[in-house]
């Protein structure tokens, strides 16, 4: 089954924990991005990659770290300074030059 | 920056009422513009691009550059068209950001 990939599906966190969602694609898409989603809110970027060993803060990166060592991964990093990390998150990837975007499933984050 | 608005987050039709879903954006390039679709328990996905110039499940949109909008258009709603609908636009080119409106959740009713 081709596609994108995230895990977990659910996730349960203390605050002051930092923690890492997943997220793999077999598309041979050069970009990934990770976007939350709340309610009322939309989409909001929060990093993406266009290549390997490269990303770029999105609109609402403070709190948040990513790392793109291979083609086919994209972690995502919520740590203990992202004020209100309880959300839906969605990872995305495309060919370069491409608009069109495949998502995963998502992870939602809960933290207490 | 760009920008995208969608002003309804509710609306309701009942089954073979025609339906348009608004979007508006602001950007002073010549942008892409796509509509995704989000079923209940299902991924986001693409639903169509406006320079495919297709219709797609019954949906069509047409990028009117005058008035800055992408209202999304089907004559007949089926209740399984009920979903969350994001707007969203590209500024093209190297640049393949997308940014997304805030979405409108279609109910269409029996």
């Amino acid at each position: 089954d081709g596609g994108i990939t995230q895990s977990p599906k659910y996730l349960f966190r203390k605050e002051g924990q930092n923690v890492t969602l997943s997220c793999e694609q077999n598309l041979n898409h050069d970009a990934m991005y990770w976007y939350r989603q709340d309610p009322g809110q939309g989409l909001r970027l929060i990093y993406y990659s266009q290549i390997v060993n490269d990303f770029q803060k999105g609109d609402i990166a403070e709190g948040y770290s990513v790392s793109r060592e291979k083609k086919e991964s994209f972690p995502l990093t919520v740590t203990s300074a992202q004020k209100n990390p309880t959300a839906f998150y969605l990872c995305a990837s495309s060919r370069a030059e491409v608009g069109e975007q495949y998502f995963g499933p998502g992870t939602r984050l809960t933290v207490t | 920056a760009q920008r995208v608005t969608q002003p309804e987050k509710l609306l309701s039709v009942f089954k073979g009422a025609p339906v348009e879903l608004k979007c508006n954006y602001s950007y002073s390039g010549s942008p892409e513009l796509f509509w995704y679709v989000q079923y209940s328990r299902q991924r986001l996905q693409l639903l169509l691009r406006h320079i495919s110039r297709e219709s797609i499940k019954g949906f069509t949109a047409d990028l009117n550059k005058g008035e800055t909008s992408f209202h999304l258009k089907k004559p007949f709603a089926q209740e399984e068209d009920s979903a969350m609908y994001y707007c969203a636009l590209s500024r093209g080119g190297s640049n393949y950001k997308l940014t997304f409106g805030k979405g409108t959740l279609l109910t269409v009713n029996p």
